[in-house]
């Protein structure tokens, strides 16, 4: 079955500490997408690829860093620089831009704590 | 920018028939969607509008007014499984045609 799959579901930071969430896709989907969900409120944009070797800016990119090496993946380093990092994080997927009245599709998404 | 206003709350019986509004004021406008989220998983897709009027499909309806910038999800025969919070998302009419999504409107559905 194709999808999305984010790993860890669960993660814990220390302080100062860098830490790598995972997302692949096996949709064939050209865009990708990070957002960050903080309880009661609604998807906020982290970063977004729309093709390989690039990646954007979304409205909360301060203290994440975004690699996109690969089609099928687009890792989220939440860096020390992230004095907040507790969320619930979410990856998605898209067709390409080409397709605007396709929906993005989610991972499960993975739920950062400070220790 | 985006600004997108939904209720917090909602609550209704189940069986019963209610609509979730949304409203919307936008730089651009390429689309809108609406997810749903049950606590603790991924949003999932059920509906999108880009041109006014409504779509149906199954219990679930979505309806758009572009020049008023509003939008409504309704739900008929609810089910205690539709409990969950759905969102609304407005894709920008920008080059790079993100969404911005509301903070989401929590149903509760009793028995």
């Amino acid at each position: 079955d194709g999808g999305i799959t984010q790993s860890p579901k669960y993660l814990f930071r220390k302080e100062g500490q860098n830490v790598t969430l995972s997302c692949e896709q096996n949709l064939n989907h050209d865009a990708m997408y990070w957002y960050r969900q903080d309880p009661g409120q609604g998807l906020r944009l982290i970063y977004y690829s729309q093709i390989v070797n690039d990646f954007q800016k979304g409205d909360i990119a301060e203290g994440y860093s975004v690699s996109r090496e690969k089609k099928e993946s687009f890792p989220l380093t939440v860096t020390s620089a992230q004095k907040n990092p507790t969320a619930f994080y979410l990856c998605a997927s898209s067709m390409g831009l080409s397709f605007s009245n396709q929906p993005q599709h989610f991972g499960d998404g993975t739920r950062l704590s400070i220790l | 920018g985006q600004n997108i206003d939904q209720p917090t709350e909602m609550t209704a019986t189940e069986g019963a028939i209610v609509q979730i509004n949304c409203t919307y004021q936008t730089s651009g406008f390429n689309g809108l969607f609406w997810y749903q989220q049950h606590a603790g998983e991924a949003p999932t897709f059920l509906s999108y509008n880009v041109l006014d009027g409504l779509e149906e499909k199954g219990r679930f309806s979505s309806f758009l007014s572009r020049s008023k910038g509003y939008s409504y999800l309704l739900l008929k025969e609810l089910q205690m499984k539709d409990s969950a919070s759905y969102l609304c998302a407005v894709r920008d009419g920008g080059s790079a045609r993100q969404l911005t999504f509301g903070s989401g409107t929590q149903l509760t559905v009793l028995p």
